[in-house]
Formats: C-alpha cells, sequence, structure tokens
C-alpha cells in the first residue's frame, strides 16, 4: 500500500519556464517532507525539506509547497534549467526512525533547452 | 560525490543463487541504511545498521539479511533468489544523530535472470 504517490512519471518543461512536481500521502500523521533529485548512475541526492508546520520553505531556484489538508506536497523550480534534468522523489516521514520513511515512485523531468 | 561507494555496480545471476552486496558509508558516519528500489516503484526501505548494530527493519525478506562490521562497512545478503529480486539496491549513511541527512551511493543494479 503506497503511503506516497507522484502520479507523473514524466514532465517536460521549457529552459527558463517552471516546473512543477507533485506528490499526495495518505496519512496526515506524517510530519516532515522531503525531495530528493537523481541523476542516472548516480544516488538521490537531498534537495530540500519542510517541516508540517510550514506551508512553504524556499532555497534558491526550489521551493516546496506543503498542503496537510489536500495531503499534497509540491516542488517548484524557478527558472527550470537543462541541469535539473533528473528524477525527483518526494520522502514523508512520521516521526523519527528510518523505517518510517516513505519514498514516491519519481518524476523524471526534462527541461528543454 | 557522496563518498558512500557500493560494490559491485551491476550484478547478474541466476535464480535460486546468493550474492553479497558491499557498501562503505562516508568516512565517520555510523549509520548505514539499505534501500531496494525495483521497477516502477519508489525506494523501500529495508535495514538500518548503526555503528554495528541493527537499529530498524523495514520490509526486508527473510531471504535477505545483512551486517556492519567493525570497520563500519556494510554488507546485505540475498540468497535463493527469485526474478523478482532482481531491482537497485541502494546503500545511505548519515552521521549520528542527523536520520533525516542520509547520503545515497551509485547503487547496486542486480537482474536475476
Amino acid at each position: 500500500d503506497q503511503q506516497v504517490k507522484q502520479n507523473s512519471p514524466s514532465l517536460s518543461v521549457q529552459e527558463g519556464r517552471i516546473s512543477i512536481l507533485n506528490c499526495d500521502y495518505t496519512n496526515s500523521m506524517f510530519d516532515y517532507f522531503l525531495w530528493y533529485k537523481k541523476y542516472p548512475a548516480e544516488g538521490p541526492t537531498f534537495l530540500i525539506s519542510i517541516s508540517s508546520i510550514k506551508d512553504k520553505n524556499e532555497d534558491g531556484r526550489f521551493t516546496v509547497f506543503l498542503n496537510k489538508s489536500a495531503k499534497h506536497l509540491s516542488l517548484h523550480i524557478v527558472p527550470s534549467q537543462p541541469g535539473d534534468s533528473a528524477v525527483y522523489f518526494c520522502a514523508v516521514r512520521r516521526g523519527t526512525g528510518a523505517n518510517n520513511l516513505f519514498f514516491g515512485t519519481g518524476t523524471r523531468l526534462t527541461v528543454i533547452p | 560525490d557522496s563518498g558512500v561507494t557500493q560494490t559491485p555496480k551491476h550484478l547478474i545471476t541466476a535464480t535460486g543463487q546468493r550474492v553479497t552486496l558491499r557498501c562503505s558509508p562516508r568516512s565517520g558516519d555510523l549509520s548505514v541504511y539499505w534501500y531496494q528500489q525495483s521497477l516502477d516503484q519508489g525506494l523501500q526501505f529495508l535495514i538500518q545498521y548503526y555503528n554495528g548494530e541493527e537499529r530498524a527493519k523495514g520490509n526486508i525478506l527473510e531471504r535477505f539479511s545483512a551486517q556492519q562490521f567493525p570497520d563500519l562497512h556494510s554488507e546485505l545478503n540475498l540468497s535463493s533468489l527469485e526474478l523478482g529480486d532482481s531491482a537497485l539496491y541502494f546503500c545511505a549513511s548519515s552521521p549520528a544523530g542527523r536520520a533525516d541527512t542520509q547520503y545515497f551511493g551509485p547503487g547496486t543494479r542486480l537482474t536475476v535472470l
């Protein structure tokens, strides 16, 4: 049973435009949310996170939005660059403990020059 | 480069066989985590070791086992392999007390024929 879903397997965006990646989760008890980026032949790398006490966190071109009532998480990349082309995973966590971290299936972002 | 190394990069074997995947964490990191990513699935947490001791367990099959050695490297043993075990296996490490900051290795791609 998937705790977190990324319903779009892929997304293509023109360079300079906004990329919006979405993630839905099932359990309102999740209290920490993360995005990871993965390039081919590499492991995922941490990108940005947000605690459930916030609804927005910004880091340069990357902003994560959290809508707790909708159990929805999104990552905005503005402006998108070709180097952003990668697979993006969202992850959700409930409390501490490695067995309380659940990953989505990923969205492959392609930024077209 | 995350500083986490995994060997081998690729492994092809037959059903019923046994394999060992190896992981060296970042220097100074005491925690090691193992994840499985099957086709079209998110990363599934398997098991965590902290300084040689099992700390958390996820959906790890009984046919799979892991250990962490005194030099902190870890091995994941997969036995009686089945076709469905074909997947990417990632190892990650984190500093003490920073379970939410995991650094992933490049993964081992296991193909069971």
